[in-house]
C-alpha cells in the first residue's frame, strides 16, 4: 500500500483557514486520497476524497497537486470543534478498499 | 453520510471471559466491514476485513482464533474477543462500505471501549 506522511501536529487560530498537508509520493494512478478525522474517543469521520481534481464539499476542500504526490486539506474557517486528529489515507487499490491509517496530524484550533 | 452503529459503546469484563461486539450498518448494505483496534495515543490498527458470507481476512499478527469475526448478513458483523486478557483492553472500531471497486467511502462506528479486569 502507498504510504502517507503528515506533520504530527499543527495549530490554527479560530476563524482562520487550516491547511493540512500530506505527502503520498508513491501513490499509483488509480488510488484515491481520503481524509478522515477523529475527535477524541469517537470513531473516525469521513471528510472528503479525491483522485486528481480538486474537490470541495460542505466540510472542506481538497487540493491535489498535478503530479498527485501531495495534497492539502483546507478547512476554510476553523472552529474549536474542528480540533481533532486528521488522517490522510491512500485507499487500497484492491477490491477490499481497506483503509490503512498512519499517525495523522493533531490539529489544535485555538481561540 | 451513512450510519454505522456499534454496540455496546463500552464494556467491562473479567479475564478469561468472552465479549461480543456488534457492528450494524443502519441505512445501507455493507458488503465489506473492517475491524480496527486503537490503543491510547496511537492510530487505528486494522485487524481484519470481512465480506458478507465468507471468512474474514486477518492482518498479519492478529490471532484469528482469539478475535472471531462473523459477517452473516449485509447489515451486521460481530467481533468476539475470546478468553479476554487485560492486554486486550482497547478501543475497537468497525467500519463498513458498500461493495465493488471504486471510490465509495467507508463509514465508521462510534467505537467500543473494552476494559478487561
Amino acid at each position: 500500500d502507498a504510504k502517507t506522511t503528515q506533520p504530527p501536529s499543527m495549530d490554527c487560530a479560530e476563524g482562520r483557514a487550516a491547511n493540512l498537508p500530506c505527502n503520498h509520493s508513491t501513490i499509483s494512478g488509480n488510488e484515491y486520497v481520503y481524509w478522515y478525522r477523529q475527535i477524541h474517543s469517537q470513531g473516525p469521520q469521513y471528510i472528503i476524497h479525491g483522485l486528481k481534481n480538486n474537490e470541495t464539499n460542505e466540510m472542506a476542500s481538497l487540493i491535489i497537486t498535478e503530479d498527485r504526490k501531495s495534497s492539502t486539506l483546507i478547512l476554510p474557517h476553523a472552529t474549536l470543534r474542528d480540533t481533532a486528529v486528521y488522517y490522510c489515507i491512500v485507499r487500497d487499490s484492491s477490491n477490499t478498499g481497506k483503509l490503512i491509517f498512519g499517525q495523522g496530524t493533531t490539529l489544535q484550533v485555538k481561540p | 453520510g451513512a450510519v454505522v452503529s456499534q454496540h455496546p459503546s463500552w464494556v467491562i469484563c473479567k479475564s478469561g471471559t468472552s465479549v461480543k461486539i456488534e457492528c450494524r450498518s443502519l441505512d445501507f448494505q455493507a458488503t465489506t466491514m473492517f475491524w480496527y483496534r486503537q490503543f491510547p495515543k496511537q492510530s487505528l490498527m486494522l485487524m481484519a476485513t470481512s465480506n458478507e458470507g465468507s471468512k474474514a481476512t486477518y492482518e498479519q499478527g492478529v490471532e484469528k482464533d482469539k478475535f472471531l469475526i462473523n459477517h452473516a448478513s449485509l447489515t451486521l458483523s460481530t467481533l468476539t474477543v475470546t478468553s479476554a486478557h487485560p492486554e486486550d483492553s482497547s478501543f475497537y472500531i468497525c467500519s463498513a462500505r458498500t461493495g465493488g471497486k471504486g471510490n465509495t467511502e467507508a463509514f465508521f462506528g462510534q467505537g467500543t471501549r473494552l476494559t478487561v479486569v
